[in-house]
């Protein structure tokens, strides 16, 4: 089975400063990772998923998330963050045969 | 094209009663997947349905079921509601579920208050 841990429950950074989000997962098989986002009030949205090659995953609106098979991390990171980003951050991994399983989620707060 | 559908979208009941909840997914897509969000534990995996078949399954009790529908629609229920059944119920749709690197779909999802 597959499980996802996200570090840090809240995140608060000033506009324009750089940002981490960590993710840690499980597991004994090869599994795909995805970041999703959960702006207030709406549903999930995915922002970016590593399934194989580069171990860099962009996004368009400016988030990179690095897989990192020895540490089993998947951190998302932005060097410049907008008050638009506040929203909280999903972690996610699936594996074969499996459902998506989520971590708790990391609220980003971002103020001026 | 029309994103996820999940209705009603607010929901107030009392301990004890059951509930159903609906969700309708893009259109071509085959799977469904429903999760309990609650502040502090994320999204928590409740079950997935492909073709009317449930594929996975959560650890939930039994309280708890579901069904999809020829069309791929789904609905859960809930049984003998509890205060702790309080949560945000969210629905998502792929396409299907053979490919890992699929992507999930979310609706809205339905607020449900237990009193």
């Amino acid at each position: 089975a597959q499980s996802v841990t996200q570090l840090d429950s809240q995140v608060p950074v000033f506009e324009e400063a750089p940002v981490e989000l960590r993710c840690n997962y499980s597991s004994s098989v090869s599994v795909y990772l995805f970041w999703y986002v959960q702006y207030p009030n709406q549903g999930l949205q995915l922002l970016l998923k590593y399934l194989s090659g580069s171990t860099l995953v962009e996004s368009i609106n400016g988030f990179e998330a690095e897989f990192n098979k020895s540490q089993t991390s998947f951190h998302l990171r932005k060097p410049s963050v907008h008050i638009s980003d506040t929203a909280e951050y999903f972690c996610a991994v699936r594996g074969p045969g499996t459902a998506l399983i989520f971590g708790k989620g990391t609220t980003l707060s971002v103020s001026s | 094209k029309a994103g996820v559908t999940q209705t009603p979208r607010y929901l107030i009941k009392t301990r004890g009663q059951q509930v159903t909840l609906s969700c309708s997914p893009i259109s071509g897509h085959r799977s469904v997947s429903w999760y309990q969000q609650t502040p502090g534990q994320g999204l928590q995996f409740l079950f997935e349905y492909f073709s009317e078949t449930q594929r996975n399954k959560g650890n939930f009790p039994g309280r708890f079921s579901g069904r999809q529908f020829s069309n791929s629609r789904s609905e859960m229920n809930v049984s003998t509601l509890e205060l702790g059944d309080s949560a945000l119920y969210l629905c998502a749709s792929s396409f299907d579920i053979q490919s890992m690197n699929t992507e999930a779909f979310f609706g809205q999802g339905t607020r449900l208050t237990v009193v």
